[in-house]
């Protein structure tokens, strides 16, 4: 039974550019979550998709979006990167109106 | 809005002796799930714990236990026989009730256990 898998492993941009990372949920998981940790932080809510919608927001602009497919693997998107989004984004799965989430390794982003 | 505190930056346990990890949180909801989430250096956020606010008994996971006070709004976590394994950040974490699925975070303990 795999788990969540993210990619790539590590990125590196300059500010400016654009970037995507990927999330494949764990088998039979429909909700999928995202999260930025920054160095020596706590992971961050950013959003939470379900039905290849978004259904929850946390405190992040505009430039975060993402998108959720109908085998409900996701996608989140940042444009016009600063430096401050130098982080771990780690995804999560879950069931719908289940409480436990189940992490992937995370995405190193870099911007220089 | 909720916030989950994590008061030790850094704790320390000599190898097969006992760690306490504290973690306080604030939130007016009766309903909720609290989780102790274990990062080692590979990153992987790992669940190790976790607690219905439902529930008046203390979860336990083999070496691993919670002292849940709820009045208190404190969640420790209890690491028994600690192994060099352990040697991780430990992250506290707090969930609303029933469908609502956005985790919020402490700042974490970074645990280094002495051989």
């Amino acid at each position: 039974d795999a788990g969540v898998t993210q990619s790539p492993t590590h990125l590196i941009k300059t500010r400016g550019q654009q970037v995507t990372l990927r999330c494949s949920p764990k088998s039979g998981h429909d909700t999928v979550s995202w999260y930025q940790q920054a160095l020596g932080q706590g992971p961050q809510f950013i959003f939470q998709y379900y039905e290849e919608e978004e259904r929850q927001r946390g405190n992040f602009p505009d430039r975060f979006s993402g998108h959720q497919f109908p085998n409900y693997s996701s996608e989140l998107n940042v444009n016009a990167l600063l430096l401050g989004d130098s982080a771990l984004y780690l995804c999560a799965s879950s069931l719908r109106n289940r409480y436990e989430q189940f992490f992937g390794p995370g995405t190193r982003l870099t911007v220089l | 809005a909720q916030t989950v505190t994590q008061s030790q930056p850094e704790m320390s346990v000599q190898e097969a002796e006992t760690v306490t990890l504290s973690c306080t949180y604030d939130t007016s909801e009766s309903d909720y799930y609290l989780f102790w989430y274990k990062q080692p250096p590979s990153r992987q956020m790992i669940l190790v714990i976790r607690q219905e606010a439902y529930k008046q008994q203390n979860a336990t996971e083999n070496r691993f236990s919670v002292n849940f006070q709820k009045a208190a709004k404190s969640f420790s976590l209890k690491i028994s026989d600690s192994q060099l394994g352990d040697a991780a950040m430990y992250f506290c974490a707090y969930v609303e009730g029933f469908g609502n699925e956005k985790l919020t975070f402490g700042t974490g303990t970074r645990l280094t256990i002495i051989p």
